[in-house]
This record gives C-alpha cells, structure tokens and sequence, in this order.
C-alpha cells in the first residue's frame, strides 16, 4: 500500500463547476499537508498548505484535512479553463521527506 | 514570484555528455534542496536531497556516481548527471525549503533529452 494514495484521473468538468480533489494517506504521523498545481512541462506551484486538521481558504480553493479519516481534499469553486492542469497532494511529518501523490489530472472545459 | 530558479529550462545534447543543472534560491538561504525526477503523466520520484556543506543523501536505486549533486552554497545546488545516455531523458526538478516556512517551493524543471 502506498503511504499517499490519488486518483490520477483525468478529471473533466465544465466550466464554473465545483471541483473536488482528495488524497488518502496511511501514515498518522503526517502533520503537514499541501496542494500543488503543475502544469505541462513546468514545475508544481504551490496552491495550499494546511498544519494539521481543519479547513483553510484562499480565494476559489478550499483545502480540507480530516486526520481522523487520513484524507484530505482540495475544493476549486467556479472552476475555470486555466485550472487545468495537474494536482498534486503532498504531505510530510515534521522531517524533510515529503511524500506526493500520483497527482489527478483536471480538465476545465469552456 | 519565483522563489526557486532552475537553469537550463531544456537541454537535449548526444549520449555521453554531461550536462549540468543549476538551482538557485532566490529569497532565501536553502540548507537543504531536493532533487526530483519525473517520467510522463507519472508523480514526482525524489532522487536525492542535497545538504549545504555536505554529502547528499541519494534514494535507493539512485546511482551516485551517475547524479553527481554539489551543494557548495546556500543558494545554489546543482545536479550533474554524468555521462548521459537516452534512458536519463527525463524532466528534473529541483527544490528548496525555506527555514521560515514549511513547504518547498519548486523550480521550473529541466527538461532533458539524450539523443
């Protein structure tokens, strides 16, 4: 079983759709959570960073941590074509390592 | 913007070369930077995390005499992948975190192709 575990996708939804995003992860002792977006031939940018359980919000995107479910998500409300890219969860213990997701791929279409 | 400047963007150069991937800081000093490999449509593989001053720590089944890693400043880390053959085409990635905050921040990637 791999520690973080993410659908690839591709995930395709209309425009101004609310998309939702999630990752699962076996290892309790993940504290820091993060989102990032990767588009085509660059590198991840990051979208959120979360410490520990709870929501937090920026904008149109909304990420969750539920540490009792081991799962956490990304909401994208009023989704848009330039939200297509990759999404990649990411998550750490209080050392160096991070550990990613598989990524999901989104498509927004016009 | 950038936080993390990594040169060149694309480099395609015959088998056997080595070729030389830089990796810079910009806002701050990185005591660690983390060196990534990514094959298409596929998630990110760390190969290596690079400590200033020091050796760096490569993942099992990373050759450490084909990925040389120089960490000789707390800005800069480079990846030298020596010797190049077709199989090493590939998109790397570098990173750094910065002390003051918790997640790493990453470059543009590199993309590299052995002909």
């Amino acid at each position: 079983q791999k520690e973080v575990e993410q659908d690839p996708g591709p995930l395709s939804v209309p425009e101004g759709a609310i998309v939702s995003l999630n990752c699962t992860y076996s290892n309790s002792a993940f504290q820091y959570f993060m989102w990032y977006r990767q588009y085509s031939r660059k590198g991840p940018e990051l979208l959120m960073y979360t410490y520990s359980s709870g929501n937090k919000e920026d904008g149109r995107f909304t990420a969750q941590v539920d540490k009792s479910s081991k799962y956490i998500s990304l909401f994208i409300r009023d989704s848009q074509p330039s939200d297509s890219a990759t999404y990649l969860c990411a998550m750490r213990t209080g050392g160096f390592k991070t550990i990613f997701g598989a990524g999901t791929r989104l498509f927004v279409k016009a | 913007g950038a936080v993390v400047s990594q040169h060149p963007s694309r480099v395609i150069c015959k088998s056997g070369t080595s070729v030389k991937i830089e990796c810079r800081s910009l806002d701050f000093q990185a005591t660690t930077m983390f060196w990534y490999r990514q094959f298409p449509k596929q998630s990110l593989m760390l190969m290596a995390t690079s400590n200033e001053g020091s050796k760096a720590t490569y993942e099992q089944g990373v050759e450490k005499d084909k990925f040389l890693i120089n960490h000789a400043s707390l800005t800069l880390s480079t990846l030298t992948v020596t010797s190049a053959h077709p199989e090493d085409s590939s998109f790397y990635i570098c990173s750094a975190r910065d002390p003051g905050s918790q997640p790493q921040h990453f470059g543009d990637g590199t993309r590299l192709s052995i002909l």
